[in-house]
């Protein structure tokens, strides 16, 4: 089946630096990649839609300047929380997407995110 | 606005009880509907999908769900828990948006614990 990684697993900042997140399709070529927040007992928050070589469609009240998304190739997107603060402590979660829209999305692992 | 509700933040049921985890959504249209589930320390799976057709929908792991139109539902089933399904269940509705692939809007979650 479709394989999405993520790394790092887990990461531990200080307030004010900057975070960078991987998102890698294994074994296809994924034209869209989304990524989601989630907080601890809670669903999943759509943060933003990115398509390969366009730019990243991000979700009202999601700061654009603040998550920078690229998704350079068919194969991995990047998140790059900038300037963290411990509210970004989160679970951040990338999804990608083979083809057509109707397709399954497949998850990556997640990646644990605390800002100190 | 557009959501998606399950309506149980916490079930729990001993093994061998039958299953039902309910799901309304408020979106008009052409959608397609999932059930995904999340394992303890694990990442998102997919259960199960409705893209078209037969609106009983058979999964993995003897789970099955049922959409019906004109109630706005997709309720997931399982006639037989076993302790192994204990987990977080999430339904999520797509529908195509241009340029975005199929975004998700997951429900709330619901909590599943099965007593051995």
């Amino acid at each position: 089946g479709a394989v999405v990684s993520q790394h790092p697993s887990r990461v531990i900042c200080k307030s004010g630096t900057s975070v960078k997140i991987e998102c890698r399709s294994l074994d296809f070529q994924a034209t869209t990649m989304f990524w989601y927040r989630q907080f601890p007992k809670q669903s999943l928050m759509l943060m933003a839609t990115s398509n390969e070589g366009s730019k990243a469609t991000y979700e009202q009240g999601v700061e654009k300047d603040k998550f920078l998304i690229n998704h350079a190739s068919l194969t991995l997107s990047t998140l790059t929380v900038t300037s963290a603060h411990p509210e970004d402590s989160s679970f951040y979660i990338c999804s990608a997407l083979s083809g057509s829209p109707t397709d399954t999305q497949y998850f990556g692992p997640g990646t644990r995110l605390t800002v100190l | 606005a557009q959501s998606v509700s399950q309506h149980n933040h916490h079930v729990i049921l001993s093994e061998a009880a039958s299953l039902e985890l309910g799901c309304n959504y408020s979106y008009g249209g052409t959608v397609n509907l999932f059930w995904y589930v999340q394992y303890p320390g694990q990442h998102l799976q997919l259960l199960l999908k409705y893209f078209s057709g037969d609106p009983l929908v058979k999964g993995i792991k003897g789970f099955e769900a049922e959409f019906i139109k004109s109630k706005f539902s997709f309720n997931l089933r399982k006639p037989s828990v076993q302790w192994s399904d204990t987990a977080e269940y999430f339904c999520a509705v797509s529908r195509f948006v241009y340029n975005q692939g199929g975004k998700l809007i997951f429900g709330q979650g619901t909590e599943l614990s099965v007593k051995p």
